[in-house]
């Protein structure tokens, strides 16, 4: 079966405070993995890809084959961070197809 | 360059109506995708379109139809609306199948009465 799973619904963090908002996969083959975000009152846009292995606003993301988990990190939560934040799976075929995880809501306080 | 815009923002229907729901993707992009997001069941795809031919189809009853056209604009329809369609219907665009990142427009919230 083609599922991702997030499995905190909120996590709550102080200002500067490490972060990791964690995502775990269930796929034969090798998909492409995403984390996806949106801020409040926002359209919904890419954060990172696995594929760039970039960081992107201080987030930084490494695909575990083996344990299959795409886990979002970043060492010091910023207040602005505060968003929902959903990780993806997209088949490794020719498709633009998302399968979404049901998303981790981020409250970063000051 | 314009991103991707969905009309109307707002809609409200009577159960057993029927909806269509539209979609511009940026210039230039051919790929267009679409998704409910609902707060029980999340964010799901319901079809994939591209050179104006349906790719993808999500696990959803033929109530839910869509097409594309030639300069890639989409719509989507459901028939016989019922009181769990209501959700908020995002669509994405992208280059093509696979290629570049997708962008998502700012969604059509359906409520169904």
């Amino acid at each position: 079966a083609q599922r991702v799973t997030q499995p905190e619904k909120l996590l709550s963090v102080f200002k500067g405070a490490p972060v990791e908002l964690k995502c775990n996969y269930s796929y034969s083959g090798s998909p492409e993995l995403f984390w996806y975000v949106q801020y409040s009152r926002q359209r919904l846009q890419l954060l990172l890809r696995h594929i760039s292995r970039e960081s992107i606003k201080g987030f930084t993301a490494d695909l575990n084959k083996g344990e299959t988990s795409f886990h979002l990190k970043k060492p010091f939560a910023q207040e602005e961070d505060s968003a929902m934040y959903y990780c993806a799976l997209r088949p490794p075929y020719n498709t633009d197809k998302l399968i979404f995880g049901t998303g981790t809501r981020l409250q970063v306080f000051p | 360059k314009a991103g991707v815009t969905q009309t109307p923002r707002y809609l409200i229907k009577t159960r057993g109506q029927q909806v269509t729901l539209s979609c511009s993707p940026i210039s230039g992009h051919r790929s267009v995708s679409w998704y409910q997001q609902t707060p029980g069941q999340g964010l799901q795809f319901l079809f994939e379109y591209f050179s104006e031919t349906q790719r993808n189809k999500g696990n959803f009853p033929g109530r839910f139809s869509g097409r594309q056209f030639s300069n890639s604009r989409s719509e989507m329809n459901v028939s016989t609306l019922e009181l769990g369609d209501s959700a908020l219907y995002l669509c994405a665009s992208s280059p093509g199948r696979g290629q570049g990142e997708q962008y998502f427009g700012p969604g059509t919230r359906l409520t169904v009465t």
